[in-house]
């Protein structure tokens, strides 16, 4: 079975604030990782996502996330928030054949000025 | 290149009505998923189409079905309706089934049970 938990439903930061969206991960087996944003009234948007090899993933608009096997984590970060970033973030996991996607409950992120 | 497409936008229906979702997948892809995002929730897996078939189902009732066609297009048909079953219906294509392959999300049906 897999889940994902994502720490804290909502995160307010300031405009050039760093950024860090917390999402912890369970598997049974080797898992695949993603990270999606999902602006108001939108669908979901991939930023970016971990298969194998380089546990540092980098996505769109200056994203990027660490897969850390031993802490069953997958952390998404951006140094500097943009007003723009405003969003629901959402982590997913994969695994065991198919690509059916579990996800957390999402996180709210807001940037003010 | 066309994204993932669905319609209805939005849908009202009332209590123990029936209703029909569509989704036209991104070109090139041959699979589609089928999620419902209650508010303030992450999406839930319904099911998954593959070859016109239904290949994996998540928790849900035998009233959510689905169908795929030939085209590679897919519906998602709710009966005997809920106010429970409110809830933004996202379709998700992707290349093939294969774990790593990114599935790709429509921008969404809002459905309304009243």
């Amino acid at each position: 079975a897999q889940s994902v938990t994502q720490l804290g439903s909502h995160v307010s930061v300031s405009e050039g604030a760093l950024v860090l969206l917390r999402c912890n991960y369970s598997s049974s087996v080797p898992p695949y990782l993603f990270w999606y944003v999902q602006y108001p009234n939108q669908g979901l948007q991939l930023l970016l996502k971990y298969t194998t090899g380089a546990t540092l993933v980098k996505g769109i608009n200056g994203f990027e996330a660490e897969f850390k096997k031993s802490e069953t984590s997958f952390h998404l970060t951006k140094p500097s928030a943009h007003m723009s970033d405003a969003a629901e973030y959402f982590c997913a996991v994969t695994g065991g054949g198919y690509n059916k996607l579990i996800f957390g409950a999402g996180t709210r992120l807001a940037v003010h000025p | 290149d066309a994204g993932v497409t669905q319609s209805p936008t939005h849908l009202i229906k009332t209590r123990g009505q029936q209703v029909t979702l569509r989704c036209s997948p991104k070109s090139g892809h041959d699979t589609v998923s089928w999620y419902q995002q209650a508010l303030g929730q992450g999406p839930q897996f319904i099911f998954q189409y593959y070859e016109e078939e239904e290949r994996q189902r998540g928790n849900f009732p035998d009233r959510f079905s689905g169908h795929q066609f030939p085209n590679y297009s897919s519906e998602l048909n709710v009966n005997a309706l809920l106010l429970g079953d409110s809830a933004l219906y996202l379709c998700a294509s992707s290349l093939t089934r294969h774990t790593t392959d990114t599935q790709y999300f429509g921008p969404g049906t809002r459905l309304t049970v009243l």
